[in-house]
């Protein structure tokens, strides 16, 4: 669970779509998670699979899970200026919540 | 249902001293984590505590300590300060806490500048 990678930025223009991915370790993993964090602030979370799902629409976000590679990706579609932030993974390996290092995006207007 | 609260929202300290953080949960949430995020280690976990009790802890020297009381709340304490400790310090609340179907729920941190 120590190992939950992330690329660390990328950046998107305005009304595209944006993919973010992490690759997780823990193949019990029974939940994973998607926090979105703004500057100064805490975790929010956006949104969350079930490890048994290999996707989860909710509104503009869709998640894709491939347990198989222990992929998880996160699209944002038409994304906004205010979808700028840093976009963490995690893992519910049922001992302790794993977090990637973090995606920064950036949305160029 | 009113969300996770950390005070203060900011804080300065100098090495050497000691610090005390607060973190209210969610009411209801039994299991409170804690961790810290730096720019250049991301987000670290440092503890977590269920009904009063150190359940997991992180790789963190002793000088990190914490506690949780009945009500659910938790403190957490820094002592003999080091510049390295600047830091926002996350606290997150969860029913259960470790359970494989828990989620977390973060409150907005506490700013802890080190001069």
């Amino acid at each position: 669970g120590e190992d939950v990678e992330q690329s660390l930025f990328l950046s998107v223009r305005e009304g595209d779509s944006s993919v973010i991915n992490c690759t997780y370790t823990d193949s019990s993993s029974t939940y994973l998670y998607w926090y979105k964090q703004e500057p100064g602030a805490g975790l929010q979370l956006l949104t969350y699979i079930f490890s048994n799902m290999d996707m989860k629409q909710d509104q503009r976000l869709t998640v894709l899970l491939n347990k198989k590679d222990k992929h998880l990706s996160l699209r944002i579609a038409d994304t906004q200026t205010g979808d700028s932030a840093i976009y963490f993974c995690a893992e519910n390996t049922g001992n302790q919540f794993y977090f990637g290092t973090g995606t920064s995006l950036t949305v160029i207007p | 249902k009113a969300g996770v609260t950390q005070t203060p929202r900011y804080l300065i300290k100098t090495r050497g001293q000691q610090v005390t953080l607060s973190c209210s949960p969610i009411s209801g949430h039994r299991s409170v984590s804690w961790y810290q995020q730096t720019p250049g280690q991301g987000l670290q976990f440092l503890f977590e505590y269920f009904s009063e009790t150190q359940r997991n802890k992180g790789n963190f020297p002793g000088r990190f300590s914490g506690r949780q009381f009945s009500n659910s709340r938790s403190e957490m304490n820094v002592s003999t300060l080091e510049l390295g400790d600047s830091a926002l310090y996350l606290c997150a609340s969860s029913a259960q806490g470790t359970g494989l179907t828990d989620t977390q729920y973060f409150g907005p941190g506490t700013r802890l500048t080190v001069l």
